[in-house]
């Protein structure tokens, strides 16, 4: 059974700094690992996705490398900004129903 | 242009009870979900749906079904709701469950019972 588990719960961080979010997970057959932000009382962005076959994906200030083998990845944000304060979900997709299995979040604090 | 939407939004009703959540998504995707968020932040899914096939997670009680009239809807039904239920639940749809490609989430409706 996949398990996927995010280090730290929350973080709290003063503008402009980069930081690293953590997540790993148990079973290294995956197909691939998304990173989704939540603002609260909305639902989840896909910010990155990266297959299974790839080491990083980046969008902008974001970046999301992934080690399949060592069952982890991480999301680097460049040059924090208070709008970027949200809670930042990994999934892996796995299993022979493909399924996606969530961690419970990093919640990320920006501070002006 | 919400792409994938959900409604209610907020929704509070007693122990017994049965509700319906209703999700409609205007991308053109072949597959639906619903996910369960609990108090912990946690999202598990519960089902996945495309227009070929339902697909039950074994952990789901009975009292939970699934209904797409077409491949652009997937409304969940939940029957003697429970205390238990409350949670925030998250529609969200992909082009196909098989590919890897990014899922598209509705903003939630969170469900408590009373």
């Amino acid at each position: 059974k996949q398990e996927v588990t995010q280090i730290p719960a929350a973080l709290s961080v003063p503008e402009g700094e980069n930081l690293v979010l953590n997540c790993s997970f148990t079973d290294s057959a995956i197909y691939n690992l998304q990173w989704f932000r939540q603002d609260p009382g909305k639902g989840l962005t896909s910010l990155l996705l990266i297959q299974s076959s790839q080491r990083e994906q980046t969008s902008g200030r974001l970046n999301a490398s992934l080690d399949k083998s060592s069952g982890r990845s991480t999301l680097y944000i460049a040059a924090s900004q208070p709008g970027d304060s949200a809670t930042y979900l990994c999934a892996v997709k796995s299993g022979s129903a493909r399924q996606l299995t969530f961690g419970s979040g990093t919640q990320l604090t920006v501070l002006p | 242009d919400t792409a994938v939407s959900q409604t209610p939004k907020y929704l509070v009703t007693q122990m017994g009870n049965d509700k319906s959540i209703k999700c409609e998504q205007n991308l053109g995707h072949d597959t639906m979900y619903w996910y369960k968020q609990d108090s912990k932040k946690f999202l598990k899914i519960m089902f996945s749906y495309n227009n070929k096939e339902l697909i039950i997670n074994e952990t789901v009680p009975n009292r939970f079904s699934p209904k797409s009239p077409d491949k652009a809807h997937l409304n969940l039904h939940i029957n003697s709701l429970e205390l238990g239920d409350s949670a925030v639940y998250f529609c969200a749809s992909s082009p196909d469950r098989e590919y890897n490609e990014k899922l598209f989430f509705g903003s939630g409706t969170q469900l408590s019972v009373l």
